[in-house]
């Protein structure tokens, strides 16, 4: 049965924190990225991992960094949270260059206060 | 810009069919997929149209049309279990870092 899983589903920070959010796929997948959800914007892609310690920025990857040191592992970092990344924050793997499916992990609510 | 365009809300009554639709405003983008995504739940691929024309998966079936840059999901025999959100999804390039999705459409079935 294919699965992502995150480290999280509810998390609460506050202003300045260091936040890691993990996500890990049992697919064997190349490809992994992050994305957050927000009411009326749907999802944004933050990064994209097309190997292990690849990465390419998505459309939003102001604040955020990544790391892929493995290849079922993709993190997400937020060096110093703030009130404006309050979001959903959605790992996913698969999804080749030709608009494969993904497959998407439960999510991570993320609170910034 | 680059965008797509969904309704954000549609209502149908159990039984019926029902048609979500999604325009785009892009040229030279691989292909179009649709995700449903019931509340507190992920994301899940239902359909990918690379060609025009029409894909069909059980009761759901999914159609593009690049020369009318246009799209859509269609719902038939509708059941309560498919209220749900329902995102297009487009390819733009040879990355996956190129994928970008609508904002979604809020389906709800009344019964």
């Amino acid at each position: 049965d294919v699965k992502v899983t995150q480290s999280s589903r509810y998390l609460v920070k506050r202003t300045g924190e260091k936040v890691f959010l993990e996500c890990v796929q049992d697919m064997d997948h190349e490809n992994m990225f992050w994305y957050r959800q927000d009411p009326g914007l749907g999802l944004r892609l933050i990064y994209f991992s097309y190997d292990v310690k690849m990465k390419e920025k998505g459309d939003i990857p102001e604040g955020y960094s990544v790391s892929r040191e493995k290849k079922e592992r993709f993190s997400l970092i937020l060096e110093s949270a703030s009130t404006n990344q309050t979001s959903m924050y959605l790992c996913a793997s698969g999804g080749l260059a030709g608009g494969e499916e993904q497959y998407f992990g439960p999510g991570t609510r993320l609170t910034v206060t | 810009g680059q965008s797509l365009e969904q309704p954000s809300e549609v209502t149908a009554v159990e039984g019926a069919i029902v048609q979500i639709n999604c325009t785009y405003q892009t040229s030279g983008f691989y292909g179009l997929s649709w995700y449903q995504q019931h509340d507190g739940g992920a994301p899940t691929f239902l359909s990918y149209n690379a060609l025009d024309g029409l894909e069909e998966t059980g009761r759901f079936s999914s159609f593009l049309s690049r020369s009318d840059s246009y799209g859509y999901l269609l719902l038939q025999e509708l059941q309560m279990k498919d209220s749900a959100s329902y995102f297009c999804a487009l390819n733009r390039g040879s990355s996956a870092s190129k994928i970008i999705f609508g904002s979604g459409t809020r389906l709800s079935i009344r019964p």
